[in-house]
């Protein structure tokens, strides 16, 4: 059973360009997570979706940001016009949505912003 | 909000055992884990508790809430090098994944000989 999918490992953009990072749950998850970490720091909650709905985003940044987890096909969390500010590991969680419900984390997406 | 607080740094000889402790502010959290992040890669889930458990125990990890002090600890026993890591607390509110997890910024596990 894989586990938390999430490409590509490593993003480089410039100024300016836009980032978009895919994150496969792990098989039977229908919950979806996105984190973010910056360096020397723990992983700050920006999103929380099911298909076809965000259920939580009060940890995203207002503009440039926007995540989707369409009826196919993985989560992207998209980062508009990006700034050197963006630059952090962005982690996906999966869960089942059911009991105890725990969260499966994938091995992240490092980005650098030029 | 929530907010989680670690010590940064925890430094033990190989052999010993390792508590890494945990605070927290919101009595409503449910359930708290511990996650384990080795240099360059994604969080491992190491174990969870539910908050109306006193202590958990899995093979060489014991954790150990408090709730009336709001305080998590995890105790890894006879520590060896491949447990050098960085150990994230996280607390959710209620059925672990109906919000967003709160982290501490981790503990910083180094091994000496």
């Amino acid at each position: 059973n894989a586990g938390v999918m999430q490409n590509p490992r490593h993003l480089v953009r410039r100024r300016g360009q836009e980032a978009r990072l895919r994150c496969s749950p792990m098989k039977g998850h229908s919950h979806v997570y996105w984190y973010r970490q910056l360096p020397e720091e723990g992983l700050k909650f920006m999103v929380y979706l099911q298909k076809e709905n965000i259920i939580d985003e009060s940890g995203m940044p207002k503009e440039r940001f926007s995540a989707e987890f369409p009826k196919e096909g993985p989560s992207i969390l998209r980062i508009q016009q990006v700034v050197r500010g963006d630059s952090a590991a962005y982690f996906c969680a999966s869960s089942r949505g059911d009991g105890a419900d725990t969260q499966y984390f994938g091995p992240g997406t490092r980005l650098t912003v030029l | 909000g929530e907010d989680v607080e670690q010590s940064l740094f925890l430094s033990v000889r190989e052999g010993d055992s390792s508590v890494i402790n945990c605070t927290y502010t919101d009595s409503s959290s449910t359930y708290l884990y511990w996650y384990k992040q080795e240099p360059g890669a994604g969080l491992q889930l190491l174990t969870y508790i539910f908050s109306n458990m006193d202590m958990k125990q899995d093979q060489r990890l014991t954790v150990l809430l408090n709730k009336k002090d709001k305080h998590l600890s995890l105790r890894i026993a006879d520590t060896q090098t491949g447990d050098s890591a960085i150990y994230f607390c996280a607390a959710a509110y209620s059925g672990g994944g109906a919000d967003g997890l709160t982290f501490g910024k981790g503990t910083h596990l180094i091994i000496q000989p």
